[in-house]
């Protein structure tokens, strides 16, 4: 079945560049997603990339996607305080008109003045 | 524009008991979902909705029902509320499928089941 893991836990320090890693299992993934979650808050679509892409840049965020190795990472340059959060990887599949989206398990970021 | 909203923030039911929980968007968005969000777990699917009047059972629909009679609202009921049902709920949209479009997410309802 579908499946997508992450480590639970990141510490950086601020001003360092933080790097947050994903796995997932199913191929057949149309776009992959990262979310940012604050405390009491919903989820922040913070970036996302086609499953044909290998790199999408934005500002200080960087993703990076091997389709080989089913990998994807999101790379936050100058890290801040602000940046504390938990953050999901996501991916969409569609398969025959239906689709799911499967998250992952969240890595928590702390950043440490 | 208000984005996704949610009522109640805040529930505490006991075992048996029902209710509904309401999401409304004011975006026009087509599709709405229900997700429930449990530690170690990330968010998994409970129903979702590919417009008005239309319902899809998600990836963990048992125990809950839903209905979309207006667009803009995506009522999400629990009939006998059980302690696994104890949980963070999630209700998003968007405008169309979620491998084209972003989806945008209400701030939850913390529900416990006692």
């Amino acid at each position: 079945g579908e499946d997508v893991e992450q480590s639970l836990f990141l510490s950086v320090r601020e001003g360092d560049s933080s790097v947050i890693n994903c796995t997932y299992t199913d191929s057949s993934s149309t776009y992959l997603y990262w979310y940012k979650q604050e405390p009491g808050a919903g989820l922040q679509l913070l970036t996302y990339i086609f499953s044909n892409m290998d790199m999408k840049q934005d500002q200080r965020l960087t993703v990076l996607l091997n389709k080989k190795d089913k990998h994807l990472s999101l790379r936050i340059a100058d890290t801040q305080t602000g940046d504390s959060a938990i953050y999901f990887c996501a991916e969409s599949i569609e398969t025959s008109g239906t689709y799911k989206y499967i998250f992952g398990t969240g890595t928590r970021l702390k950043v440490l003045a | 524009n208000a984005g996704v909203t949610q009522t109640p923030k805040f529930r505490v039911l006991k075992t048996g008991q029902s209710m509904t929980l309401l999401c409304a968007q004011d975006m026009n968005h087509e599709y709405m979902y229900w997700y429930r969000q449990d530690p170690g777990m990330g968010l998994r699917l409970i129903h979702y909705s590919v417009g008005e009047g239309t319902t899809a059972k998600g990836e963990v629909p048992d125990g809950y029902n839903v209905s979309r009679l207006k667009k803009q609202n995506f009522l999400l009921g629990l009939e006998s509320a059980a302690p696994s049902q104890t949980s963070v709920y999630f209700c998003a949209s968007s405008y169309g499928r979620p491998s084209d479009e972003t989806q945008y997410f209400g701030p939850g309802t913390r529900l416990t089941v006692l």
